[in-house]
């Protein structure tokens, strides 16, 4: 069946590094992938699309790149900062309708 | 614009009871969907709609059933409730052919003891 899949594990950096968020896809090739920031008790909040053909996008200090050979995503957040902690979720459509996510990456970053 | 907003916020039901979830758009979009987001799980699609009067399965869907009577409102119902629908339930909205962005309400929380 088709998978999104993110690191479960919790990601603990530094205020002012890179964090990295990973999200891989299995059984199926995604025409983009979505990625959405989530808050304690909050629904997602989407942040940034990023299609087949294009190998990255940026949005202020968010970036996103798209590798179809080995089937990833990155999500990196540059200059990170407390109040970037959240959980990262990773979707993509499995048809014209209907969106999948992956179970998400909780990011903590310490001043 | 108040966006998606889902009513209740909390509700705790017995075993058997049954309830109605409520959600509501004001950004006039064609797809509705409901959500079901368990620890560890992530968000699993229960049902969704593409458009006033349609509703479809998504990848949870029994023991739920939906109804979109009106284009702005997507109303999720349990008949019986279990103990495993104890979750927090999330509504969305889309509008189509938009960068495909989902618009999320606050979320319901449902205990079932």
């Amino acid at each position: 069946s088709q998978k999104i899949e993110q690191n479960s594990e919790a990601l603990n950096i530094q205020e002012g590094k890179t964090a990295t968020l990973t999200c891989n896809y299995t059984n199926y090739s995604p025409a983009y992938l979505q990625w959405y920031r989530q808050d304690p008790g909050r629904g997602p909040v989407f942040l940034l699309l990023i299609r087949e053909n294009e190998k990255e996008k940026r949005k202020e200090r968010l970036k996103v790149t798209f590798d179809t050979t080995l089937k990833q995503s990155l999500f990196h957040i540059t200059a990170s900062q407390p109040a970037d902690s959240a959980t990262y979720l990773c979707a993509s459509y499995s048809s014209a309708s209907k969106i999948i996510f992956g179970s998400g990456t909780r990011l903590s970053i310490r001043p | 614009n108040a966006g998606v907003t889902q009513t209740p916020k909390f509700r705790v039901l017995k075993t058997g009871q049954s309830m109605t979830l409520l959600c509501a758009q004001d950004m006039n979009h064609e797809y509705m969907y409901w959500y079901r987001q368990d620890p560890g799980m992530g968000l699993r699609l229960i049902h969704y709609s593409v458009g006033e009067g349609t509703t479809a399965k998504g990848e949870v869907p029994d023991g739920y059933n939906v109804s979109r009577l009106k284009k702005q409102n997507f109303l999720l119902g349990l008949e019986s409730a279990a103990p495993s629908q104890t979750s927090v339930y999330f509504c969305a909205s889309r509008a189509p052919g938009r960068v495909y962005e989902q618009y999320f309400g606050p979320g319901t929380r449902l205990t079932v003891t």
